[in-house]
């Protein structure tokens, strides 16, 4: 099993949708999660983090379920500018006083008009 | 403003030819990363540093080489012994503490062989 696994989609959602993303993690130790967003031919950059009792930010909201190890990302009332590759990233402690930060390789959306 | 700079944003390199991007940073962040990425694919890691002096591999450390002699500059050569370096290189620091994934990145170097 792949240590983060997202479904690489494309998801492809008319504007106003609610959509979800989930990432599944394998490390039962990993103790720090965020959602990125990439667009097209730029760098990743940070969306939210995900905290354990799930937190939103205005149409987005992120979940952490440990039991089943998998975050969730999912936006409400879907824009265009929604459009991009959102990537999960799952940190680990590795011993030592080192972190294992792993990507996900990213769910793309494609909103539609 | 703080942040992550790259450079190039576009470099192309002949076969055979050694090629160092450059990233610097004014975040007074300890650590620092280089990451790979080819089309449709996630970022692989390829050096990452904690500490000025001190650099360790990634997962797809072969055919590139690093330097981290000031806190601020992590370049990365991409050398001849690798055979497919066509892709977006990024680079990205996090301050110090828990790794607490609050990466920054810099807006990339897309590297061509030609």
């Amino acid at each position: 099993r792949k240590e983060v696994e997202q479904d690489p989609g494309p998801f492809n959602v008319p504007e106003g949708a609610t959509v979800a993303f989930n990432c599944t993690y394998s490390n039962s130790a990993s103790q720090s999660f965020f959602w990125y967003r990439q667009d097209c031919r730029k760098e990743p950059k940070l969306l939210m983090s995900v905290y354990s009792s799930g937190n939103e930010d205005g149409r987005f909201t992120a979940q952490l379920n440990r039991a089943s190890q998998y975050i969730s990302l999912l936006i409400r009332d879907s824009k265009l500018s929604d459009s991009a590759t959102y990537l999960c990233v799952v940190i680990a402690y590795s011993g030592a006083g080192s972190y294992q930060l792993t990507f996900g390789k990213g769910t793309k959306l494609s909103v539609i008009p | 403003d703080g942040g992550i700079t790259q450079s190039p944003k576009y470099l192309f390199r002949k076969e055979g030819q050694n090629v160092t991007l450059s990233c610097e940073q004014n975040l007074n962040h300890d650590a620092m990363y280089w990451y790979r990425q080819d089309p449709g694919q996630g970022l692989r890691l390829i050096y990452y540093s904690q500490i000025v002096n001190d650099f360790q591999k990634g997962d797809i450390a072969e055919g590139y080489s690093v330097s981290r002699e000031k806190k601020e500059s992590f370049p990365l050569t991409v050398t001849s012994a690798q055979k497919n370096p066509t892709a977006f290189y990024l680079c990205a620091s996090t301050p110090p503490g828990r790794g607490s994934g609050g990466y920054t990145f810099g807006s990339g170097t897309r590297l061509t062989v030609v």
